[in-house]
């Protein structure tokens, strides 16, 4: 079974420039989970989905980020204008478990990451 | 609201010496627990989870953690550090019915040959 890809690996920006992230989940896996993970803490959560329907974004800087899953399969996150304090590794997560629905094992599977740096 | 605290930033351990990484959390309910690796330039792996039952877990790579609610806590242990096994270790609680996972701020571990 292949895992979550990502893509890119890294990538380096300037401030005030745009930039944009990948994720193709675990096939068949509805639940899909952007998170943020500055340097020295856990992942923080961004945004999940649910097929394509927003989930919980509540933690999502919605000036400045967008997150989509249009057809509820692969997503993606953009950050325009960039900002340095948003140099981190975005990691793309993915559960099969729908959210209510007993716990069933509740695992998220997660992706190698995409490590930005903003100068 | 939930939290998750890992008292330990950074720890060194002995190859084949014993190992406990702590994990406190703070939640009104009934939790639901896990335990990450994540090696450099990876992604997060699971070792192990509680959800309910007996409150010692097994996991992956001959971790295990202990489920102790009087300390609301979820320590993982190994009885024998291995040098592969230098990564950093992140505690996960899961709440709002398994809709969010609030992780803390991980645990760095080195191994000493």
């Amino acid at each position: 079974e292949a895992g979550v890809a990502q893509s890119p690996r890294y990538k380096i920006i300037e401030k005030r420039q745009s930039v944009a992230f990948w994720c193709n989940p675990i096939s068949g896996h509805a639940t899909l989970y952007w998170y943020q993970q500055i340097l020295g803490q856990g992942p923080k959560l961004l945004i999940q989905f649910q097929n394509n329907g927003v989930v919980d974004d509540s933690q999502l800087p919605k000036d400045r980020f967008s997150a989509e899953r249009l057809k509820g399969v692969d997503s993606t996150l953009k950050i325009q204008p960039a900002k340095l304090e948003d140099s981190a590794v975005y990691l793309c997560a993915s559960s099969s478990t729908k959210s209510g629905v007993g716990l069933g094992t509740y695992e998220q599977f997660f992706g190698p990451g995409t490590r930005l740096t903003v100068l | 609201a939930q939290s998750v605290t890992q008292p330990d930033i950074h720890i060194t351990v002995s190859e084949g010496a014993s190992l406990e990484l702590r994990c406190n959390y703070s939640y009104g309910a009934t939790p639901y627990l896990f335990w990450y690796v994540q090696s450099p330039g990876q992604g997060l792996q699971l070792l192990l989870k509680y959800f309910s039952g007996d409150t010692l877990v097994q996991g992956i790579k001959g971790f295990e953690a202990e489920f102790k609610r009087s300390q609301s806590s979820f320590n993982l242990r190994k009885p024998s550090v291995h040098w592969s096994d230098a990564a950093e270790y992140f505690c996960g609680l899961l709440t709002g019915g398994g809709n969010k996972l609030t992780f803390g701020t991980g645990t760095q571990l080195k191994v000493e040959l």
